[in-house]
């Protein structure tokens, strides 16, 4: 079975720093990656996706991720973090060839940022 | 423009009593509709979805059932709740097939529903 797994529980850092928050995924065939973010007191919403091509995938507010085959990885990064990153943030899976429709969650990272 | 409801968004409930939470999507035609249960550390753990009137996937054998009566209609349900039943419950939806999951690929959720069971 499909599963997901995020590094950090709880991440925290001050405005202005770099953010990468790894991600992992058990899955060897071909599958699609997502990165959702929650806000606080709002609805879960798509940050960006990988499918096919350039690895390397820019989403909202400057966020980006890297897909490394290779190593089952798609990690989130952010250059410099601002107060408003606060959120949890979470890696998710679908697999087109095993489980069309399912798409499976990480357990998310919980992202403070201090101003 | 399309949108998600789910009700009630708030239900506190003794142990062996029934459960129904319904989730209703307008704007939009034969959705792909999801429930998840998200717990502090847990993540999102996906319980049921659905691909059309009828068509029940179940993901997690557990004290749950999921029902779609209607095209954009998703219910959630239990006969006796248990204590493990608390949790924030998510519905989503997706478009259809290839402009779905494999197209746009983007989940809309849903405000959630907290069930606490005493």
């Amino acid at each position: 079975a499909q599963s997901v797994s995020q590094h950090n529980h709880h991440v925290i850092l001050s405005e202005a720093a770099s953010l990468e928050l790894g991600c992992n995924y058990s899955y060897g065939g071909t599958v699609n990656l997502f990165w959702y973010v929650q806000y606080p007191g709002q609805h879960l919403q798509l940050l960006l996706k990988y499918f096919s091509g350039d690895p390397l995938v820019k989403g909202i507010k400057g966020f980006e991720a890297e897909f490394i085959k290779s190593k089952f990885s798609f990690n989130l990064r952010k250059p410099s973090v601002q107060w408003s990153d606060t959120a949890e943030y979470f890696c998710a899976v679908n697999s087109p060839k095993t489980s069309y429709d399912k798409v499976i969650f990480g357990p998310g990272t919980s992202l403070s940022v201090i101003p | 423009s399309q949108t998600i409801h789910q009700w009630p968004a708030t239900l506190v409930q003794p142990v062996g009593s029934p459960l129904s939470l319904e989730c209703t999507v307008e704007g939009t035609s034969n959705p792909n509709l999801y429930w998840y249960r998200q717990a502090a550390g847990r993540g999102l753990q996906l319980l049921f979805y659905s691909v059309g009137i009828g068509q029940i996937s179940s993901e997690v054998p557990q004290n749950l059932s999921a029902s779609r009566p209607q095209d954009r209609q998703f219910i959630l349900s239990s006969k006796k709740l248990l204590l493990s039943d608390s949790g924030f419950y998510l519905c989503a939806w997706c478009h259809p097939g290839l402009a779905g999951v494999m197209g746009t690929g983007e989940l809309f959720f849903g405000e959630g529903s907290r069930l606490t069971v005493l």
